[in-house]
């Protein structure tokens, strides 16, 4: 069965320094990949997708920028951190189903 | 156009009550519907899904209603328990023939069901 992992949980960083969030899927191939912010009491908001190796769609234009170095890894950065990059990451994955898997999330926190 | 509006913002059921949920759509191009569910601190999970063939999809105490006409779907959730108590989202996509899928998600609603 799929599996899908997000580290670190919970993260406390102060502004402008560097950021590197790590998503992992196992049990599939050529998954489809997500990152999503999501605010305190607020709804989903899709940051970045991606089909395939090297391949990257942004959806907002932000401090943030993600990676997907290997097939089933996708990696969200930031070079310098803004108090507004709080919230709960989510990372994604979906195949030709459509449904999309959600991970366990990462809870950022800049002070 | 892309916009899926979901209503109510919050919820407040007794406990054995029903719960209903609704969406709202433009894109007529949607023609895939998941409700995810959401407890405090965890990633959203898929709770049932819908495509516009059916009018109405049922698992267990959770049912989704689809009119596509209106362009409207709902989560009817019977017999609410407090465990239930969680913030739900709609969302919507147009993946049919293409293989990236993106959805599009409502605001949510945070459901208490009251012992």
């Amino acid at each position: 069965s799929q599996t899908i992992h997000q580290w670190p949980a919970t993260l406390v960083q102060p502004v402008g320094s560097p950021l590197s969030l790590e998503c992992t899927v196992e049990g599939t191939s050529n998954p489809n990949l997500y990152w999503y912010r999501q605010a305190a009491g607020r709804g989903l908001q899709l940051l970045f997708y991606s089909v395939g190796i090297g391949q990257i769609s942004s959806e907002v234009p932000q401090n943030l920028s993600a990676s997907r170095p290997q097939d089933r890894q996708f990696i969200l950065s930031s070079k310098k951190l803004l108090l507004s990059d709080s919230g709960f990451y989510l990372c994604a994955w979906s195949d030709y189903q459509e449904t999309q898997y959600f991970g366990p999330g990462t809870r950022l926190l800049v002070l | 156009q892309q916009q899926v509006k979901q209503s109510p913002q919050s919820l407040i059921v007794q406990k054995g009550g029903i719960s209903i949920i609704n969406c709202a759509y433009e894109n007529t191009a949607f023609d895939y519907f998941p409700w995810y569910q959401q407890f405090p601190g965890k990633g959203p999970a898929l709770l049932i899904a819908i495509r516009p063939d059916v009018s109405e999809k049922k698992e267990g105490r959770f049912t989704i209603s689809f009119n596509k006409s209106a362009k409207q779907f709902s989560l009817h959730i019977m017999d609410s328990q407090p465990g239930d108590s969680a913030t739900y989202f709609c969302a919507a996509s147009t993946g049919s023939g293409g293989s990236n899928y993106k959805l599009t998600f409502g605001k949510g609603t945070l459901l208490t069901v009251n012992p």
